[in-house]
């Protein structure tokens, strides 16, 4: 069954501690993406990755941190020093081809920072 | 910088209505736009995109780059239509997506 799988899906975190969120995909993309979705807020790109080894900031990836190792999958680490880090997380794949891509979602991780 | 703004919050309408959901963009160069849906304990996924100028689900999508706008249109909307509705930019160099705020649709029996 191809697609992107997140966990967990529930998350709850004390206040100092780190937490690394899972996103992991099968459908060979080269490129995958980080985004925060807030209610009126939209999706906010976190980070992103086009290729193994490389990823670039977004416009909110102040207190998070990635890896890419390997093609399929790119953790997000939220760190301490995210100033508001609960929120619902959404990992995203597409292929790196000439123009845009398609974004293929997963279902999303919910932080609660208690 | 590229620019996506979905003016309403919130759109309620009538079954059997029609429905606009507006999207403008601002961006310097020739725009490739995307509609995306979350439909409820569903995930984020396509719903159109404008060069297949396709009609899925009976939405459809005109690029008007005169008023830089791509609005999504349903002449008669259905109950099932109720979702979360996000215009989609991906532009620059590497074609990242930037969203929109995003406008929830509730289509009342």
């Amino acid at each position: 069954d191809g697609g992107i799988t997140q966990s967990p899906k529930y998350l709850f975190r004390k206040e100092g501690q780190n937490v690394t969120l899972s996103c992991e995909q099968n459908l060979n993309h080269d490129a995958m993406y980080w985004y925060r979705q807030d209610p009126g807020q939209g999706l906010r790109l976190i980070y992103y990755s086009q290729i193994v080894n490389d990823f670039q900031k977004g416009d909110i990836a102040e207190g998070y941190s990635v890896s890419r190792e390997k093609k399929e999958s790119f953790p997000l680490t939220v760190t301490s020093a995210q100033k508001n880090p609960t929120a619902f997380y959404l990992c995203a794949s597409s292929l790196r081809d000439r123009g845009a891509g398609e974004l293929f979602f997963g279902e999303g991780s919910r932080l609660t920072v208690l | 910088a590229q620019r996506v703004t979905q003016p309403e919050k919130l759109l309620s309408v009538f079954k059997g209505a029609p429905v606009e959901l507006k999207c403008n963009y601002s961006y310097s160069g020739s725009p490739e736009l995307f509609w995306y849906v979350q439909y409820s304990r569903q995930r984020l996924q396509l719903l159109l995109r404008h060069i297949s100028r396709e009609s899925i689900k009976g939405f459809t999508a005109d690029l008007n780059k005169g008023e830089t706008s791509f609005h999504l249109k349903k002449p008669f909307a259905q109950e099932e239509d109720s979702a979360m509705y996000y215009c989609a930019l991906p532009s620059g160099g590497s074609y990242i997506p930037t969203f929109g705020r995003g406008t929830s649709l509730i289509v009342h029996p």
